[in-house]
């Protein structure tokens, strides 16, 4: 089955660091860029960041740059992101999505989706 | 990086059609065809509805069509039923190489 599945959500104090993770299966993982996108709760979409399939290129929301990190395992077909310095407006909802185009740099068009897994940032 | 502009709620009837606007400007909607359109189901994940400003993912109702004049993109929906009732996003490229997402619609079939 082609799906992504998120992890690593929870419950976390601000200032302090969570690292998400994105297990892919059913697709040729390594032929894609790879994107994080949040949501707060009731709330709209918020690009957060992205990746080339061969890690040459990391792109970030502005909202997130030098806090943030994103990174890939091919070999382990997993997206990861390095969140530190944690904030209360980083409360959201994050997922895991697929840029369309293979081979390519990313282009910010998301073709899969996992279901999310949860940040909340609060003392 | 602000967000693209969509009006916060649209509505219609069974059977009618309507149009959702986003609006951008010439370093993202204006300047590339990476446009796309997603559908999100009260609790679930996005779907990709529309991509390359006009085309649809397989599976996708034809009833969904999608255009781009200048700064600013637009999705229809004709023939409205009841399960299209969802909120809509849009989402561009930009020239700074991130994306950026509109802020959503709300739409209601009455």
């Amino acid at each position: 089955e082609v799906q992504l599945v998120e992890s690593g959500g929870g419950l976390v104090q601000p200032g302090r660091s969570l690292r998400l993770s994105c297990a892919a299966s059913g697709f040729t993982f390594d032929a894609y860029g790879m994107h994080w996108v949040r949501q707060a709760p009731g709330k709209g979409l918020e690009w957060v960041s992205g990746i080339s399939w061969n890690s040459y290129s990391e792109e970030y929301a502005d909202s997130v740059k030098g806090r943030f990190s994103i990174s890939r395992d091919n070999a382990k077909k997993s997206l990861f992101l390095q969140m530190n310095s944690l904030r209360a407006e980083d409360t959201a909802l994050y997922y895991c999505a697929r840029d369309l185009r293979g081979y390519s740099l990313i282009r910010g068009i998301f073709d899969m989706w996992g279901q999310g897994t949860m940040v909340t940032v609060s003392s | 990086q602000s967000a693209l502009t969509q009006p916060a709620s649209v509505s219609g009837s069974p059977g009618q059609s309507i149009t959702i606007s986003c609006t951008g400007t010439s370093s993202d909607v204006g300047a590339y065809d990476d446009v796309s359109w997603y559908q999100q189901q009260p609790g679930k994940a996005p779907k990709l509805i529309i991509y390359d400003v006009s085309r649809r993912p397989s599976g996708v109702s034809n009833r969904f069509s999608a255009s781009k004049s200048a700064n600013t993109a637009s999705l229809t929906i004709s023939g409205l039923q009841a399960e299209d009732e969802a909120d809509y996003f849009c989402s561009s490229y930009t020239s700074s190489g991130t994306a950026v997402f509109g802020g959503g619609t709300k739409l209601t079939v009455l």
